[in-house]
């Protein structure tokens, strides 16, 4: 089974307007790490955000938000006032375990987002 | 403070050849992971490293890839007797500590297998 899905493999939004990437998890853990990542099109990977399971707030990040539903294992971005320079690819990310013990991150297969004037 | 460094950034390499990628962590990181970017996917986790150590290696392939972080230096994913479905981007990333909340990623560097 997937660990990491992110349905959505493109999006368009237009400029100034507000754009949800969607993500969902699967775990038994009950402590884990989620993060964002985006990666625009000359290839490096920049960490947006991230929530511990354990946060009882959502995390944000400047212009960037995430609408974590612990429930119902999904973790998406929010991303307000969308500039032309936030077309990139945005992977969702999970480190199962406790911080201090885990390490490797699980990726999903990223969504492709694209804003237009 | 210099960020994860990654050489080279593209590397070509014919069938069979070997490659070597290196990656610096971050100044006070000693824990070292590498991913591969298959072209159009999302990363996938292939080793962690501490300094002299390998603590998990599940993402490795069985057979030609290597990879090491000595005490001196950086370190090094080595990929002998490459073939063309090695051709991706493979991403370094360092954190201060076993499990820190962020990893930083490295530019990546690009092989092409031809």
């Amino acid at each position: 089974a997937q660990k990491i899905t992110q349905t959505q493999p493109g999006m368009f939004v237009q400029e100034k307007e507000a754009v949800t990437l969607d993500c969902t998890y699967d775990t038994s853990d009950q402590s884990y790490g989620l993060f964002w990542y985006k990666q625009p099109s000359s290839g490096e990977m920049i960490f947006l955000i991230y929530q511990g399971s354990y946060d009882e707030q959502n995390a944000t990040e400047g212009r960037y938000s995430l609408n974590f539903q612990k429930a119902r294992k999904s973790t998406n971005l929010v991303i307000s006032a969308s500039q032309l320079g936030d077309s990139a690819m945005y992977f969702c990310a999970m480190r199962e375990g406790t911080a201090g013990t885990a390490s490797k991150l699980t990726f999903g297969t990223g969504t492709r987002l694209q804003v237009t004037l | 403070n210099a960020g994860v460094m990654q050489n080279p950034r593209h590397l070509v390499r014919r069938r069979g050849q070997e490659a070597r990628l290196r990656c610096s962590p971050m100044k006070g990181h000693s824990h070292v992971y590498w991913y591969r970017q298959l072209p159009e996917e999302g990363l996938k986790f292939m080793v962690y490293l501490q300094k002299e150590n390998i603590i998990d290696e599940s993402g490795m392939p069985k057979e030609r890839f290597s990879a090491e972080f000595p005490k001196e230096g950086p370190s090094i994913l080595r990929i002998q007797q490459v073939v063309r479905g090695d051709s991706a981007a493979y991403f370094c990333a360092s954190s201060p500590l076993q499990g820190a909340r962020e990893q930083y990623f490295g530019p990546g560097t690009r092989l092409t297998v031809t």
